[in-house]
């Protein structure tokens, strides 16, 4: 069975710092994937997607970016966190053929201080 | 400008009831729609979804339902457990993303 693997579970930041979370997935090939951000009782708001290695499409304009260096490797980046970035972020894969579900990892908690 | 909705931000029912949230939906060629559960600090897992050449489908305890004629979506918990109690999204694929609404609150009381 497929899973999908996201780390840290939180993480606390001071404002300026770099930043990496990881996403992998396992037990499938060449799914999408998908990184996204949702505020505190809110609904989730779509970063980045990937279709394959290196394909990265980008949402809404951010100080983060994404990378998938392998197939089943998602990455979200910053080079300087801002107090915005605060967020629960979720990773996600779906199958490469359309009209199928999204699966989530169980997020990060990025606190910026 | 697309936008999937909820009515109720927060649904209260007792134990053993059933549960309806309902869900509306602005984008008349979406063609997938899904029912997410969302817990508390953990990731939205998928529940049930449907497709828009059908108007009905059910599940272990759950049913979804389509009305395309005014864009309506709702899932309805049968029996509804204290383990039921979460947020619960509606979401349409449109183009391959995933537009999801803003969530309803299911709390569950004894």
């Amino acid at each position: 069975s497929q899973t999908i693997h996201q780390w840290p579970a939180t993480l606390v930041q001071p404002v300026g710092s770099p930043l990496s979370l990881e996403c992998t997935v396992e037990g499938t090939s060449n799914p999408n994937l998908y990184w996204y951000r949702q505020a505190a009782g809110r609904g989730l708001q779509l970063l980045f997607y990937s279709v394959g290695i290196g394909q990265i499409s980008s949402e809404v304009p951010q100080n983060l970016s994404a990378s998938r260096p392998q197939d089943r490797q998602f990455i979200l980046s910053s080079k300087k966190l801002l107090l915005s970035d605060s967020g629960f972020y979720l990773c996600a894969w779906s199958g490469q053929a359309g009209g199928q579900p999204q699966h989530f990892g169980d997020g990060t908690r990025l606190s910026i201080l | 400008g697309e936008s999937v909705g909820l009515h109720l931000p927060t649904l209260s029912v007792q134990e053993g009831d059933n549960s309806i949230i309902n869900c509306a939906y602005s984008n008349s060629a979406s063609d997938y729609f899904i029912w997410y559960k969302q817990e508390s600090g953990k990731g939205p897992q998928f529940i049930i979804d449907i497709r828009s050449n059908m108007d009905k489908r059910q599940g272990q305890r759950v049913t979804v339902l389509l009305n395309k004629t005014v864009k309506h979506l709702s899932l309805q918990i049968a029996a509804t457990q204290p383990g039921d109690s979460a947020v619960y999204f509606c979401a349409e694929i449109n183009t391959d993303k995933l537009i999801f609404g803003t969530g309803t609150r299911l709390q569950v009381f004894p």
